[in-house]
């Protein structure tokens, strides 16, 4: 069982509308969730974490925790062809381990 | 604030030449310090982490090596480079402290011919 799981995607959206990205992870000691945005050819760059529990909005951000369900999401509202790129999650446990998803693709058609 | 320097961006390298990949932090003392690769296409493969000077500690068997020989400066060296060490290379750090995220370098492509 991988540490971080997304889907691959690709997901494609219509610009304007809401884009739902999911991640599993497995280990129940993990502490702190990311969500980092990684276009072609360049390298990732961090957009949310959240440490609890419940929603955390950031602009047309959200990222939702459920740690009893294992279960991190990252919502963008009013999607901007901009938005099109790929989206890591990554959790990180006890002694600094870092995992990352092996991200899930995002189009937003406009 | 902090900022991470990778160099060079591309890098072009015959089979079985050395290599050396630099990375450095400022705006931050002892960092944990990372090594990745990313193949086309792929996720993020882990090769290297410290969490201080000389401490490095190693994910997978591969003819690549690293050394932090100061506390913000973290290198990536191979003596001879193999046609599969091709991929774009990335330096991350984060705190020594907490469960914060990670930053990135703007990361190195290299192609090995």
């Amino acid at each position: 069982q991988k540490e971080v799981e997304q889907n691959s995607g690709p997901l494609s959206v219509p610009e304007g509308a809401i884009a739902s990205l999911n991640c599993t992870y497995s280990d129940r000691g993990s502490q702190s969730f990311f969500w980092y945005r990684q276009y072609s050819g360049k390298s990732p760059e961090l957009i949310m974490f959240i440490y609890s529990n419940g929603d955390k909005e950031d602009g047309r951000f959200t990222a939702q925790l459920n740690k009893a369900s294992q279960y991190v999401s990252l919502l963008i509202r009013d999607s901007q062809p901009s938005d099109s790129a790929t989206y890591l999650c990554a959790v990180n446990r006890p002694g600094n381990q870092f995992y990352f998803g092996t991200g899930t693709s995002l189009t937003v058609i406009p | 604030s902090q900022t991470i320097h990778q160099w060079p961006a591309t890098l072009v390298q015959p089979v079985g030449s050395p290599l050396s990949l630099e990375c450095t932090v400022e705006g931050t003392s002892n960092p944990n310090l990372y090594w990745y690769r990313q193949a086309a296409g792929r996720g993020l493969q882990l090769l290297f982490y410290s969490v201080g000077i000389g401490q490095i500690s190693s994910e997978v068997p591969q003819n690549l090596s690293a050394s932090r020989p100061q506390d913000r400066q973290f290198i990536l060296s191979s003596k001879k480079l193999l046609l599969s060490d091709s991929g774009f290379y990335l330096c991350a750090w984060s705190p020594g402290h907490g469960y914060q995220p990670q930053h990135f370098g703007d990361g190195t492509r290299l192609s090995i011919l």
